[in-house]
């Protein structure tokens, strides 16, 4: 257990409104990512961040945002919902010895 | 450009047998090599990692994997395979970005395994 939560884990949501998924974490780590899974495709990054207000672009950012006004809160916010968005997101921290990367139990994001 | 690769999507074994998921991988410098698992409707969970040192790393579960440099391969194993560890396997290999220290993965398109009783 990384000590990770995410909200929602599962929602639909019609195209063109805006979502915001939440990643919560209770040991004060400094690092948060934020991945999507899709078939065929494995785990992409889509944004991470290195600390509180500290962010940065993954290899699939567009039509994605991020924010982190606190350590233990990692948002992601889809502006303007699109079908292509119908994914399972993960979040995740780094840890450990050897700066392992620990994943939360996803959220199943539909957009209809 | 760093990248890995997973060259099958599935991987049939018959329980009580030796499973092997495969994977190579692409790097500029030294490689840190991980392998994750992931059972149905659940996130992913770490079983071993590559950093340096020994070649042949163990994890959790029983798994195993050998990292080979000359053939750019690090292959998941297990000796006798259980029901149980039908799943999906993703390697990863960890790519380092200097400038904020996130060392994030990049993933290969993951493994399905069917252990057959």
């Amino acid at each position: 257990d990384a000590g990770i939560t995410q909200s929602p884990r599962h929602k639909v949501t019609e195209t063109g409104t805006p979502v915001t998924l939440r990643c919560h974490q209770t040991e004060n780590h400094r690092y948060m990512y934020w991945y999507r899974q899709d078939p065929g495709h494995g785990l992409r990054l889509i944004h991470y961040s290195y600390g509180v207000k500290d962010t940065d672009k993954g290899e699939v950012s567009d039509g994605y945002s991020v924010s982190r006004s606190k350590t233990e809160d990692f948002l992601l916010t889809l502006e303007s919902a699109t079908s292509s968005q119908t994914s399972v997101y993960f979040c995740a921290i780094r840890a450990g010895s050897g700066n392992t990367i620990y994943f939360g139990e996803g959220s199943w994001l539909t957009v209809v | 450009a760093q990248s890995v690769a997973q060259p099958e999507d599935q991987v049939n074994v018959a329980e009580g047998n030796p499973l092997t998921v495969k994977c190579t991988y692409s790097v500029s410098g030294n490689p840190y090599l991980f392998w994750y698992v992931q059972y149905p409707n659940r996130g992913l969970q770490f079983l071993l990692k590559y950093i340096t040192g020994d070649n042949l790393v163990k994890g959790s579960y029983g798994f195993e994997a050998e990292f080979n440099k000359s053939q750019t391969s690090f292959h998941l194993k297990k000796p006798s395979a259980l029901v149980s560890d039908s799943a999906l396997y993703f390697c990863a290999v960890r790519l380092e970005s200097y400038q904020t220290g996130a060392n994030n993965l990049f993933f290969g398109t993951g493994t399905r395994l069917t252990v057959i009783p």
